[in-house]
């Protein structure tokens, strides 16, 4: 069936550092979301990309769908310790838009 | 404007009871969708239905699990002689329309089977 990847699975970064987190689909993907979820709470809508190749910047956050629309990625610019969290990608098969497929998060410590 | 409503949020059982979980989705919306999350691990989807209808439950296990959303009041998932296996949060998210509409989560049911 199809699947989602992400890398890594775990990330610990000094406070200032940045970090990337990247999603692969075996599959076409009509859009890919991204959430964020802190320890101990939900999954939060962070943005959604459509186009081929398509950049979106949300503050010290760059995200990217590729020109495939197979893989995705989020970077963070000097992270911060509000940064901290689970962060999920997700998208819906070109083929099939009735069900989000996601990744299984890459956790993100940052030390102060 | 009130966001998707879950409870109770910790739920205690011990095994064999049944669980029962309640969704109320954004006003508006009229697809809700749960999900499984185990400690440290992803977002397992269960089910996804629209009023009075299931319409995807491959992630449902086959046994002792059922979910409803009926016409009125919230969308229910149950779990008959829970284990402890079922021990995990459940995450109810709800969506406008179909398609790529953004899901809104609630804050999650945290189920204990002892």
């Amino acid at each position: 069936g199809q699947q989602v990847m992400q890398i890594p699975q775990y990330q610990h970064v000094q406070e200032g550092e940045d970090f990337t987190t990247y999603c692969n689909s075996s599959t076409t993907l009509s859009n890919i979301q991204w959430y964020k979820q802190r320890p101990g709470g939900h999954p939060v809508f962070l943005i959604q990309l459509v186009k081929s190749g398509e950049v979106k910047k949300q503050k010290r956050l760059t995200f990217q769908f590729g020109e495939a629309k197979k893989n995705s990625s989020l970077h963070i610019t000097a992270t911060q310790t509000t940064d901290v969290g689970t962060y999920f990608c997700a998208g819906h098969n070109a083929g099939n838009n009735r069900k989000l497929i996601w990744g299984l998060g890459t956790s993100l410590a940052v030390n102060p | 404007n009130a966001g998707v409503m879950q409870n109770p949020r910790h739920l205690v059982r011990r095994r064999g009871q049944e669980a029962r979980l309640r969704c109320s989705p954004m006003k508006g919306h009229s697809h809700v969708y749960w999900y499984r999350q185990l400690p440290e691990e992803g977002l397992k989807f269960m089910v996804y239905l629209q009023k009075e209808n299931i319409i995807d439950e491959s992630g449902m296990p086959k046994e002792r699990f059922s979910a409803e959303f009926p016409k009125e009041g919230p969308s229910i998932l149950r779990i008959q002689q829970v284990v402890r296996g079922d021990s995990a949060a459940y995450f109810c998210a709800s969506q406008f329309g179909t398609g790529a509409d953004t899901q809104y989560f609630g804050p999650g049911t945290r189920l204990t089977v002892l």
